[in-house]
């Protein structure tokens, strides 16, 4: 199946600061990927969809200004976590359907690893 | 986007076949159903994807009821490692996946 990468797995920051993620398709393109948070026993929940040469969409609730995405090439997504808190710590997971395997007509995505963010 | 109603948890044995049923009263026309597998830490794994009666890979079946308001995602011979949380999903094409709560399997020796 087709692989969704994703760097790093796991960082630690200090509150504050910035830290950015990134997510690959690595044998396939996307044009849209999609990024979810999910905290620890719970569910994944959207947060916004990456579209490849335009502007994300974000979900209700979610603050652009602070979860930056950029979604520059149909292989390469990135979400920039700005002036990170403890709050934010999470397990973000990104997402991207083969346009070309018949994934688009059929919904199935393909799952980066995920990154743990842990914010002191 | 349709909602999904499964078990927040099932318990079994190993070597057991394990269903995991899933409600999805007002799905629409031109959704299809899907199933993922999700480990700690780890992005979910796709297992199976149906859009009506039966459908069979090598490591699940899906079956589905003409009315399709809901789904059954059958385990054969469960092992350890089986343990994890699947998700039902509902959603046609060109839309992002909206996960439910889940059902965490625990497989017991």
């Amino acid at each position: 199946g087709a692989v969704v990468s994703q760097h790093p797995s796991r960082v630690i920051c200090k509150s504050g600061t910035s830290v950015k993620i990134e997510c690959r398709s690595l044998d396939f393109q996307a044009t849209t990927m999609f990024w979810y948070r999910q905290f620890p026993k719970q569910s994944l929940m959207l947060m916004a969809t990456s579209n490849e040469g335009s502007k994300a969409t974000y979900e209700q609730g979610v603050e652009k200004d602070k979860f930056l995405i950029n979604h520059a090439s149909l292989t390469l997504s990135t979400l920039t976590v700005t002036s990170a808190h403890p709050e934010d710590s999470s397990f973000y997971i990104c997402s991207a359907r083969d346009q070309l395997a018949g994934g688009y007509n059929t919904g199935e995505l393909f799952f980066g690893e995920g990154s743990r963010l842990t914010v002191l | 986007l349709a909602k999904t109603t499964q078990p927040i948890s099932m318990d079994s044995y190993e070597g057991q076949e394990v269903n995991i049923t899933c409600s999805h009263n007002n799905i629409a026309t031109n959704d299809y159903i899907t199933w993922y597998q999700q480990f700690p830490s780890q992005g979910p794994r796709f297992i199976i994807q149906g859009y009506k009666t039966k459908v069979t890979n090598e490591v699940a079946s899906l079956f589905i009821p003409a009315d399709r308001k809901s789904s059954t995602l059958s385990l054969p011979r469960v092992s350890l490692s089986d343990t994890a949380v699947y998700y039902c999903l509902v959603n046609n094409a060109g839309n992002m996946l909206t996960f439910g709560g889940g059902t965490r399997l625990m497989v017991k020796p």
